[in-house]
């Protein structure tokens, strides 16, 4: 258990709208992800973190940005949601050779 | 880009043996990880290999041919609860890329 929690854990929007999505670790892992899993492409990379201000892209990144300001968030935002953003959002984090993945975001955008 | 291909569905009965295979392209993956998914759940670490070889943990074990491209993993003694999705993903550079999944479906 890597003590990460997501919030929300549900949340549905309205197309055009902004929406963040949290992730909160207490274990002070360095690497943080953020993953979207959708039927048919199982779990794909949208950003991570590898430090504090240190984030980079991962192959579905368009649309989305993050920040982390403090080693414990991950922050997810979505500028202006639209309905192929409806997913499960999962963060995760690293220690050593194990990644811990959260307990999921599910957002419907409408 | 790096391709992992899994079967999508999977059927095996109670106490039975069943091996999921994982293929993928032979470059650019530190290690190949296998991960477990409920319906509705995170998905949970099984195992991560880095060399060639099997590792064996419980009920499950873990297999990596590197020079192949080729990795499975083995769940012995079948029990309904492992009904779930099985997850292989490589290690690049510490991001793991995904395979979509196989659909592992246990009958009594």
């Amino acid at each position: 258990d890597a003590g990460i929690t997501q919030s929300p854990r549900h949340k549905v929007t309205e197309t055009g709208t902004p929406v963040t999505l949290r992730c909160h670790q207490t274990e002070n892992h360095r690497y943080m992800y953020w993953y979207r899993q959708d039927p048919g492409h199982g779990l794909r990379l949208i950003h991570y973190s590898y430090g504090v201000k240190d984030t980079d892209k991962g192959e579905v990144s368009d649309g989305y940005s993050v920040s982390r300001s403090k080693t414990e968030d991950f922050l997810l935002t979505l500028e202006s949601a639209t309905s192929s953003q409806t997913s499960v959002y999962f963060c995760a984090t690293q220690e050593g050779n194990t990644i811990y993945f959260g307990e999921g975001s599910w957002l419907t955008v409408v | 880009g790096q391709n992992i291909d899994q079967p999508t569905e999977m059927t095996a009965t109670e106490g039975a043996i069943v091996q999921i295979n994982c293929t993928y392209q032979t470059s650019g993956f530190n290690g190949l990880f296998w991960y477990q998914q409920h319906a509705g759940e995170a998905p949970t670490f099984l195992s991560y290999n880095v060399l060639d070889g099997l590792e064996e943990k419980g009920r499950f074990s873990s297999f990596l041919s590197r020079s192949k491209g080729y990795s499975y993993l083995l769940l012995k003694e079948l029990q309904m609860k492992d009904s779930a999705s099985y997850l292989c993903a490589g290690n690049q550079g510490g991001k793991l890329i995904f395979g979509q999944g196989t659909e592992l479906s246990v009958k009594p």
